[in-house]
């Protein structure tokens, strides 16, 4: 199976929160990512983190890492049309940038 | 200071002909890494170079792809002798060094459509 899984799809209402989960394999991953793509365009990095970290917040974004359950998660707070994209989740696997990503999870943010 | 820049946006290929990808990474960025992005799906690392070295080509095909990053110049990604299955949106992205956390720039990618 794929090394990092997520959901496909998650629909919003504008305002609400967004949570976009994301599990992993590969225990000894060092940096978490949370990437987003919007229509025919590249890849925006919008946060990472640490593996020996529990906890990151940014402005709006929040992301929780669940090292035990391999599970890792993007909360978005007070969802705007703007996030509607898809956001990939990225693993790293060794040494420096060769990332392994999730299939995306297409985020639609309803008005 | 100019993102990373990957040329042509969008190329069009007849099944058999040769494709060029380039990518010019972001200045004073020394590392480069090319993902393909299948329909509706998320990127597979496919090559790691350094100016003039292959890193890691653990993603490549076995056949027909090839990259390069010259001394002077883009990092090009060739495919030879393309096929249908080739079609996919192609990134490229850079970094000033190796080494995990570093962040890695992404360009807006090149769409291959094979017809």
């Amino acid at each position: 199976g794929e090394d990092v899984e997520q959901s496909l799809f998650l629909s919003v209402r504008e305002g609400d929160s967004s949570v976009i989960n994301c599990t992993y394999t590969d225990s000894s991953s060092t940096y978490l990512y949370w990437y987003k793509q919007e229509p025919g365009a590249g890849l925006q990095l919008l946060t990472y983190i640490f593996s020996n970290m529990d906890m990151k917040q940014d402005q709006r974004l929040t992301v929780l890492l669940n090292k035990k359950d391999k599970h890792l998660s993007l909360r978005i707070a007070d969802t705007q049309t703007g996030d509607s994209a898809i956001y990939f989740c990225a693993e790293d696997k060794a040494a420096g940038n060769k990332l392994t990503f999730g299939g995306g999870t297409r985020v639609l943010v309803k008005p | 200071n100019a993102g990373v820049m990957q040329n042509p946006r969008h190329l069009v290929r007849r099944r058999g002909q040769e494709a060029r990808l380039r990518c010019s990474p972001m200045k004073g960025h020394s590392h480069v890494y090319w993902y393909r992005q299948l329909p509706e799906e998320g990127l597979k690392f496919m090559v790691y170079l350094q100016k003039e070295n292959i890193i890691d080509e653990s993603g490549m095909p076995k056949e027909r792809f090839s990259a390069e990053f010259p001394k002077e110049g883009p990092s090009i990604l060739r495919i030879q002798q393309v096929v249908r299955g080739d079609s996919a949106a192609y990134f490229c992205a850079s970094s000033p060094r190796e080494g995990a956390g570093t962040e890695a720039f992404f360009g807006q990618g090149t769409r291959l459509t094979v017809v």
